[in-house]
């Protein structure tokens, strides 16, 4: 089944403690990107990637990190997690030569 | 000015009626306008699909662009309680998918 896979689904953590969240698509996208979704401001793009090794910053960059070592992983890295990281995070890939991003599930980390 | 407008609701209409979702945009360089649908405790996925003005069907579903009023507009007939869930609007630019708040929608027995 085509899809993309975040990981964990739920996530509690302190503050400054680093985490990673991954994500993994299995339909040989060129591009993925992160997002973060809070009440009220929608979704609001975190960093993303046009292919292997190219990654670019998004609107809300910030205390985030992320890498693009291989096709299929795009990790998102918070070396320093603060509770205004507190939101539900959104994984997306597509094609290259297609507008339409698909979704994992989704990731809700609270930064205590 | 926000680059995207969207009336976060939430929305309450009874199952039949015709649902009329809304978002006006001011970025004149978007050229894919999109709508998006979101389940609860699911990531969003793509429902409809534009790039020039006047009306796509697609089922129940219409999409209306108007980019000489820089508005996008999303129609549901015949509204079921499956219908019942968050539309976002989206628009893409250079490389750059731009988001509405969304709108939640519920569709009462």
């Amino acid at each position: 089944e085509a899809q993309v896979t975040q990981n964990p689904r739920y996530l509690i953590t302190v503050t400054g403690k680093k985490l990673t969240v991954t994500c993994s698509q299995n339909m040989n996208h060129e591009y993925m990107s992160w997002y973060r979704q809070d009440p009220g401001l929608g979704l609001r793009q975190i960093y993303y990637s046009m292919n292997v090794e190219v990654t670019d910053k998004g609107d809300v960059p910030e205390g985030y990190k992320v890498s693009r070592k291989e096709k299929r992983n795009f990790p998102l890295i918070l070396e320093s997690p603060s509770p205004n990281q507190t939101s539900l995070y959104f994984c997306a890939s597509s094609p290259r030569n297609e507008n339409i991003q698909y979704f994992g599930a989704g990731t809700r980390l609270s930064v205590l | 000015q926000k680059e995207v407008e969207q009336d976060p609701g939430p929305l309450s209409v009874p199952e039949g009626a015709i649902v009329s979702l809304n978002c006006t945009y001011s970025n004149s360089a978007f050229q894919y306008f999109m709508w998006y649908r979101q389940y609860s405790r699911k990531g969003p996925e793509l429902l409809m699909y534009t790039y020039s003005s006047g009306n796509k069907e697609d089922g129940r579903f219409t999409a209306q662009v108007d980019k000489s009023s820089k508005y996008i507009s999303l129609f549901i007939r015949d509204s079921q309680p499956s219908d019942s869930a968050t539309y976002l609007c989206a628009f893409q630019g250079a490389q750059k998918l731009v988001f509405g708040q969304g709108t939640r929608l519920t569709i009462n027995p």
